[in-house]
């Protein structure tokens, strides 16, 4: 299995509040995604990074933002959570940004 | 606009037969395409892939066959297992675009029962 792990793993906070998840990943991948499962919307990008210090929106980037200052971390910030983005949030990783994704276990987060 | 549509939201077969899982896509500039399998509680796994450039490929139990002029691929198992499952997300993705992100579909809960 792919080294990815995914830190915190559940949390329940309250709107207005800001959260970080972290992804770890040991496996030295370039690609970095974010993603969120929503029931009926499938798994949807949020951010992706290409590289140390390189990163860009998916299809739901609003409300988010990300940092990628090592090869190995990947951090996914709400700077205000909302109702909204209860959810659960996968990270996966990528060796070459073509073919097959290594998905963590996936955070779960409620905003109250 | 969804570019990548799985219209069944849940399949229930029998032990032993043939389970089929569709998907169909409406960006003609999608090359490449993923099916991947995700149990409760854990993050999805890649379970097959097809390039544009083949028809079909085989994966032991695991076939997905892929017609462009109709937008639409599918997912063959058999025979099917109660380990078999779970929820399959189709996806697809543009190459040589940035990171090659991929679409996903909204996923098809398959259920074998014994």
């Amino acid at each position: 299995d792919a080294g990815i792990t995914q830190s915190p793993r559940h949390k329940v906070t309250e709107t207005g509040t800001p959260v970080t998840l972290r992804c770890h990943q040991t496996e030295n991948h370039r690609y970095m995604y974010w993603y969120r499962q929503d029931p009926g919307h499938g798994l949807r990008l949020i951010h992706y990074s290409y590289g140390v210090k390189d990163t860009d929106k998916g299809e739901v980037s609003d409300g988010y933002s990300v940092s990628r200052s090592k090869t190995e971390d990947f951090l996914l910030t709400l700077e205000s959570a909302t109702s909204s983005q209860t959810s659960v949030y996968f990270c996966a990783i990528s060796e070459l940004g073509i073919g097959e994704l290594f998905f963590g276990e996936g955070s779960r987060l409620t905003v109250l | 606009d969804q570019q990548v549509k799985q219209n069944s939201p849940s399949l229930s077969v029998q032990e032993g037969r043939i389970s089929i899982l569709n998907c169909d896509y409406t960006n003609s500039m999608f090359d490449y395409f993923l099916w991947y399998k995700k149990y409760p509680a854990e993050g999805p796994t890649f379970l097959i892939s097809i390039s544009s450039i083949k028809d079909k490929n085989e994966d032991g139990r695991f076939t997905v066959f892929l017609n462009k002029s109709a937008k639409h691929l599918s997912l063959h198992i058999v025979p099917s297992q109660p380990g078999d499952s779970a929820v399959y997300f189709c996806a697809a993705s543009v190459p040589n675009t940035n990171a090659g992100k991929s679409t996903f579909g909204d996923g098809t809960t398959l259920t074998v029962k014994p």
